[in-house]
């Protein structure tokens, strides 16, 4: 299996510029999480899909953010307008339906600056 | 109070010692657990997920779940200098998330 996948690797832009990010989760997976990584705030949660549905977005920080999962090999994280402190590790990851181990993908580093 | 709380580190042991990493987690309805291994500038790994009290043994890794003290270990037994990297615990509490907490660094010397 090819694992989660993830692009760009790495993402450098501007403030006010649009940002997608891009997953595709294991093959036959059910669950997709975004993730965000800082050294202050360290692994955080951003929102997760069940069957390509959104299900808690609770931790998405404010609406220049949006996620969109159309199909099940698929999904989208955008930031519009990105900001410097979006800068971050993000990460997105998947599981199966009756286990709760998550695989992760190899993260996108954006940086805005 | 944190949800998931991981002593940060860094634990320095010897190469081949035991190393004991260690996490407490605030809700007694937690019923998953899980342990990350992350090198820097990598993603997080698992390494372990434990269920049930008591030990789950996996080659040089063994987790150690105690729910009455909302307690869950790591032992990585004969440690190696390529075992340093920051250790995750992960919980989950509610339906379907994860809580992690904010990690261990874990330095193995020669």
């Amino acid at each position: 299996d090819a694992g989660v996948i993830q692009s760009p690797r790495h993402e450098v832009t501007e403030m006010g510029q649009e940002v997608t990010l891009r997953c595709k989760p294991i093959s036959g997976h059910d669950y997709l999480f975004w993730y965000r990584q800082t050294m202050m705030r360290g692994l955080e949660l951003l929102i997760y899909f069940n069957n390509n549905v959104p299900i808690d977005d609770s931790g998405m920080p404010e609406d220049r953010f949006s996620a969109k999962m159309p199909n099940a090999s698929f999904s989208t994280l955008k930031i519009q307008p990105s900001e410097p402190r979006d800068s971050a590790v993000y990460f997105c990851a998947s599981r199966g339906q009756e286990v709760y181990e998550q695989y992760f993908g190899p993260g996108t580093r954006l940086t805005v600056t | 109070q944190k949800e998931v709380e991981q002593n940060s580190g860094p634990l320095s042991v010897p190469e081949g010692a035991i190393a004991s990493l260690n996490c407490t987690y605030s809700d007694r309805v937690s019923q998953s657990f899980f342990w990350y291994r992350q090198y820097s500038g990598k993603s997080p790994e698992l390494i372990m997920s434990i269920y049930s009290n008591g030990d789950k043994e996996d080659g040089r890794f063994t987790a150690q779940l105690n729910k009455a003290s909302q307690y869950v270990s790591l032992l990585i037994r004969d440690s190696q200098p390529s075992d340093s990297a920051t250790y995750l615990c992960a919980v989950n509490r509610v339906a379907d998330k994860l809580i992690f907490g904010t990690g261990t660094r874990l330095q193995v010397f020669p």
